[in-house]
């Protein structure tokens, strides 16, 4: 089955430490993306990246990172800068990097940092 | 700034009703606009994809319209089921890329 994964489904973090999340995609897609949502507002773009090697930051960078060296796989780290990470992380792929094709979405990450 | 709005934000329909969700943007300007499906603690699904040319995109029971002047769309779902119960999301691209503004959402229940 071709689609999006994201792991681990729920993820718990003590404040301080940083965690990596995981997303993997088989739709041989070239674009990336790293959405932040959180209750009662719309999703937010972390990072995104429309090639292999190549990543822009989104509206909402700042205590993130990202890297792309396989096409199948786009990690997100929050690091201990980020100041309210809990929140639900998406994942989402594009055929191409370009507003004409539709994203696809994995099924998310809820991270809780205490 | 490209704000995307929709209205209700929650929404309760009887099983069988037909209803209508909202969708407004500011920037006029769009590529295109994209309605998704949100389960509870689940992941986006593409429902709609229509055009800056079209006026319309149809699957199913769903049928979605764009009047980009007037900066709206709607989705319009036909004999709602319980099974429609979610938060239904619109999105618009800026135009000179890929990145997505997202609306809040609208919370549909559709009670047996």
């Amino acid at each position: 089955d071709g689609g999006i994964t994201q792991s681990p489904k729920y993820l718990f973090r003590k404040e301080g430490q940083n965690v990596t999340l995981s997303c993997e995609q088989n739709l041989n897609h070239d674009a990336m993306y790293w959405y932040r949502q959180d209750p009662g507002q719309g999703l937010r773009l972390i990072y995104y990246s429309q090639i292999v090697n190549d990543f822009q930051k989104g509206d909402i960078a700042e205590g993130y990172s990202v890297s792309r060296e396989k096409k199948e796989s786009f990690p997100l780290t929050v690091t201990s800068a980020q100041k309210n990470p809990t929140a639900f992380y998406l994942c989402a792929s594009s055929m191409k990097g370009d507003a004409a094709y539709e994203q696809y979405f994995g099924p998310g990450t809820r991270l809780t940092v205490t | 700034k490209q704000e995307v709005t929709q209205i209700p934000a929650a929404l309760s329909v009887p099983e069988g009703e037909n209803l209508v969700l909202n969708c407004s943007f500011t920037d006029s300007a769009i590529y295109n606009l994209q309605w998704f499906r949100q389960d509870p603690g689940k992941g986006l699904t593409s429902l709609l994809l229509i055009q800056s040319s079209q006026r319309e995109q149809t699957s199913g029971r769903l049928n979605a319209s764009l009047d980009k002047s007037s900066g709206r769309s709607t989705l319009y779902i036909a004999a709602s089921q319980p099974g429609d119960s979610a938060t239904y999301l619109c999105a618009v691209p800026k135009t000179s890329g890929s990145r997505l503004t997202f609306g809040e959402g609208t919370q549909l229940t559709v009670n047996p």
